[in-house]
């Protein structure tokens, strides 16, 4: 079983769509998580941290559950900006304990 | 403030040949690490360096790869003999301390072609 679990799509929604992603990891011991962006052949990015509390950020709200080991990602309002690769990341303590998903894919169209 | 300096950014080697990955961090950053992103895959951690020093390389291969971050210059990851399955998209972070995945900084990558 892989450390950190996405589906890897794609979605293909229309502008003004609302899209919701979602990822589970393994190790009950993680300590922070967060969502990565990642254009095409581009370096990966920070979207935003994932608190227990749940965040919201403009139109993207990240949520966190522990007991079920899930985090979720929902963008409001897609635009065509959105299309990229959303990668899960979760941080077992320290840098280099860094896991990545291998992302999911979403392309919103015209 | 450049952030972190990858080069080159292309690079195509034949097999057996070596490869040489530099990676410059964000100025008053001290920490480096290294992924690799194969074709439709996440980020696989590979190493994690501070200056001088490995701290953690239990993410490379045991043959053929190898990892640096001297005192001065860039850190590099050096691939010895290459083959086709190393072809794959090499990304260096950098950080000021070890404090997460949220103080990651990325560059823009290096892309290895082995032909």
């Amino acid at each position: 079983r892989k450390e950190v679990e996405q589906d890897p799509g794609p979605f293909n929604v229309p502008e003004g769509a609302t899209v919701a992603f979602n990822c589970t990891y393994s190790n009950s011991a993680s300590q922070s998580f967060f969502w990565y962006r990642q254009d095409c052949r581009k370096e990966p990015k920070l979207l935003m941290s994932v608190y227990s509390s749940g965040n919201e950020d403009g139109r993207f709200t990240a949520q966190l559950n522990r007991a079920s080991q899930y985090i979720s990602l929902l963008i409001r309002d897609s635009k065509l900006s959105d299309s990229a690769t959303y990668l899960c990341v979760v941080n077992q303590g320290g840098g280099f304990k860094t896991i990545f998903g291998a992302g999911t894919r979403l392309f919103v169209k015209a | 403030n450049a952030g972190v300096m990858q080069n080159p950014r292309h690079l195509v080697r034949r097999r057996g040949q070596e490869a040489r990955l530099r990676c410059s961090p964000m100025k008053g950053h001290s920490h480096v690490y290294w992924y690799r992103q194969l074709p439709e895959e996440g980020l696989k951690f590979m190493v994690y360096l501070q200056k001088e020093n490995i701290i953690d390389e239990s993410g490379m291969p045991k043959e053929r790869f190898s990892a640096e971050f001297p005192k001065e210059g860039p850190s590099i990851l050096r691939i010895q003999q290459v083959v086709r399955g190393d072809s794959a998209a090499y990304f260096c972070a950098s950080s000021p301390l070890d404090g997460g995945a949220n103080v990651l900084t990325f560059g823009a990558g290096s892309r290895l072609t082995v032909l």
